[in-house]
């Protein structure tokens, strides 16, 4: 499995995008990314994948380097109730894996007013 | 849109007792995932199901067991229960397909072991 290093935390202002770094420079090239977050003591809450091209969804964009090492998620206008633990995920096609979540440290996320 | 139901959102059991807990999947989800979650740590996966049959195993205890029904549903059995199996579990599920989708979790059930 890739291991994947985030930062421990980040502050970002409300209102503002809050750009959320991950390293996975072992990922397989099968190997999606997956994006979770968690608010406290509420179950994970899924936010968006992408294997090698930007994906971007109603929740947040997902930016992927062209040598797939590193990826950043961006929540465009941060709300309060965007703090939260964010989990950066490599994850292999349901083929090779049963889709299992390893979770890492993650980076928690404190929006401020 | 119907959710990933568990049940009882919270529970307390003395040391060496028994605890069960369920897990309803959404509707149309094949496969179910059981993950644990101690105070101040990241959720940790103990086992899944695919189609009533387990398909992968974590870090779950010999003290626990785990199974799938026929309709979907799946139970998470925990004996001789120590101090330290408090914590929040989760369930989750997923559609499987040729690709991997996401999983969705549940609230989470809240064991405390006294």
């Amino acid at each position: 499995d890739a291991k994947t290093t985030q930062p421990t935390s980040m502050d970002c202002a409300e209102g503002r995008a809050a750009n959320l770094p991950c390293n996975h420079s072992t990922i397989s090239g099968n190997e999606y990314v997956y994006w979770y977050r968690q608010i406290h003591s509420q179950g994970p809450q899924y936010i968006i994948h992408g294997l090698k091209n930007n994906e971007t969804n109603e929740m947040a964009s997902l930016i992927i380097t062209e040598d797939r090492k590193s990826s950043t998620l961006i929540l465009p206008h941060a709300t309060l109730r965007d703090t939260a633990v964010y989990y950066c995920i490599p994850l292999p096609p349901f083929l090779s894996n049963t889709g299992k979540l390893i979770f890492g440290q993650g980076t928690t996320l404190q929006v401020k007013p | 849109a119907a959710g990933v139901i568990q049940s009882p959102r919270h529970l307390i059991k003395e040391k060496r007792e028994t605890a069960t807990l369920k897990c309803y999947p959404i509707p149309r989800h094949d496969t179910v995932y059981w993950y644990q979650q101690g105070p101040g740590q990241d959720p940790q996966f103990l086992i899944s199901f695919y189609e009533k049959m387990q398909s992968d195993k974590g870090s779950i205890p010999d003290r626990f067991s785990a199974q799938q029904f026929s309709d979907y549903h799946s139970e998470l059995n925990m004996s001789s229960l120590e101090l330290g199996d408090s914590a929040l579990y989760f369930c989750a599920s997923s559609a499987t397909g040729d690709q991997n989708t996401e999983a969705f979790f549940g609230q989470g059930t809240r064991l405390t072991v006294v």
